[in-house]
């Protein structure tokens, strides 16, 4: 079965750099979710988009914007990067309602940004 | 606003023990609560959930969680702990499930299991 795509799985970024991540949600599904996993930390949401409209904003810096395409894709874009902003970063997607899973996140395998 | 506490930041059991991982929830209401698993450098894997009803649901892997009203709990248990087991398990919780709602996790617990 398909799963949540994140590109790159890996990034390696200086201080002061942007980067761009990008998620590919399940096909049809149609609300993204992206959360922030510092070292030994818990996931902690940033934002999350319902048919290209942002739903909710959690903790994201200012720094950070986002965006969910008319695909469905949507990517994470990090600007004048800190060494805090290492960390895993993860994409979920949720099925549109009517779906027996309408219920349930589906975490792809997160990208994990080093910050040097 | 909702939170979710895990007592225990380190687990170790022996192969073959029993399980229990606790989690507490704190909330007006009953949320939607979930438990899932992450292998270290890897994604995060639903192991199950529950919205409502039976307030003992079964998940992948043979595990399973009880829901626990007057507690605000929702204990993760495995009657028979394989070496494979061993990970970080985060426990969940979703206000509601209204479009774009957040997942809340607790901090997780690391389980190790000793042969």
């Amino acid at each position: 079965a398909a799963g949540v795509i994140q590109s790159p799985r890996h990034l390696i970024k200086e201080k002061r750099e942007t980067a761009t991540l990008k998620c590919y949600p399940i096909p049809r599904h149609d609300t993204v979710y992206w959360y922030q996993q510092g070292p030994g930390q818990d996931p902690q949401f940033l934002i999350s988009f319902y048919e290209k409209m942002q739903s909710d904003k959690g903790s994201i810096p200012d720094r950070f914007s986002a965006q969910q395409f008319s695909d469905y894709h949507s990517e994470l874009n990090m600007s004048s990067l800190e060494l805090g902003d290492s960390a895993l970063y993860f994409c979920a997607s949720r099925p549109p309602l009517g779906s027996a899973e309408f219920n349930e996140q589906f975490f792809g395998p997160g990208t994990r940004l080093t910050v040097l | 606003a909702q939170s979710v506490t895990q007592p225990d930041i380190h687990i170790t059991v022996s192969e073959g023990a029993s399980l229990e991982l606790r989690c507490n929830y704190s909330y007006g209401a009953t949320p939607y609560l979930f438990w899932y698993v992450q292998s270290p450098g890897q994604g995060l894997q639903l192991l199950l959930k529950y919205f409502s009803g039976d307030t003992l649901v079964q998940g992948i892997k043979g595990f399973e969680a009880e829901f626990k009203r007057s507690q605000s709990s929702f204990n993760l248990r495995k009657p028979s702990v394989h070496w494979s087991d061993a990970a970080e398990y985060f426990c969940a919780v979703a206000r509601t499930m209204e479009y774009g709602n957040k997942l809340v996790f607790g901090a997780g617990t690391i389980l190790r299991v000793k042969s």
